[in-house]
């Protein structure tokens, strides 16, 4: 079975461009999560959606960063625009149990 | 912010030796989970615990789910170079999100 697929694996961009991560999540899972992963802050949740719907944004560092879940199948996150603060590894994961995630292999952003 | 203290934050191990690592939280969790992340890949789920007292073998992997709820071990026996990873303790109460701790870097001399 296919797990979460990530896409892009790596992004650099400059400071203030938009970037655009995409997730399409393990079919069946109701759940999908957002987190970023850096060396000072560890995995912090951004965003969570069940069934589609947004549950949990408190994690979303400011009005910079938006996230979508049009379907069951694909999930985006917008920086725009991005700064170098922003540079880290975006995970995608999903579930069905809320606390047995699947993450995908991340989207590794460099803004520069 | 992070609710879980993870300990040790890092471990330089011999091939061959026993690892221990622990997470504790002054929150209860009804279920404790382990996830080892390899490096440029994401986090993995080892085991999952759903009982207070829980102990749980996958492998060389060992876990407990301490009596009062409120912390968790992982074991790995006679280690080998692909333990190289950061573990991950996390905390899971129903309705809520998952809570994870800070890891610890476990590498590996072979």
């Amino acid at each position: 079975d296919a797990g979460v697929i990530q896409s892009p694996r790596h992004e650099v961009t400059e400071m203030g461009q938009e970037v655009t991560l995409r997730c399409k999540p393990i079919s069946g899972h109701n759940s999908l999560f957002w987190y970023r992963q850096t060396m000072m802050r560890g995995l912090e949740l951004l965003i969570y959606f069940n069934n589609n719907v947004p549950i949990d944004d408190s994690g979303m560092p400011e009005d910079r960063f938006s996230a979508k879940m049009p379907n069951a199948s694909f999930s985006t996150l917008k920086i725009q625009p991005s700064e170098p603060r922003d540079s880290a590894v975006y995970f995608c994961a999903s579930s069905f149990y809320t606390g047995e995630l699947f993450f995908g292999e991340g989207s590794r952003l460099t803004v520069l | 912010g992070q609710q879980l203290n993870q300990s040790p934050q890092s471990m330089f191990i011999q091939e061959g030796e026993d690892v221990s690592m622990n997470c504790t939280s002054s929150s209860i969790f009804n279920t404790w989970l382990w996830y080892k992340q390899d490096p440029g890949e994401g986090p993995v789920l080892l085991i999952a615990l759903y009982k207070a007292g829980e102990l749980t073998s996958n492998g060389r992997l060992t876990a407990q789910f301490g009596i009062t709820r409120k912390d968790s071990f992982l074991n790995i026996s006679a280690s080998i170079p692909s333990d190289v990873g950061i573990y991950f303790c996390a905390g899971h109460n129903a309705g809520n999100m998952l809570t994870f701790g800070g890891g610890t870097r476990l590498m590996v001399k072979p």
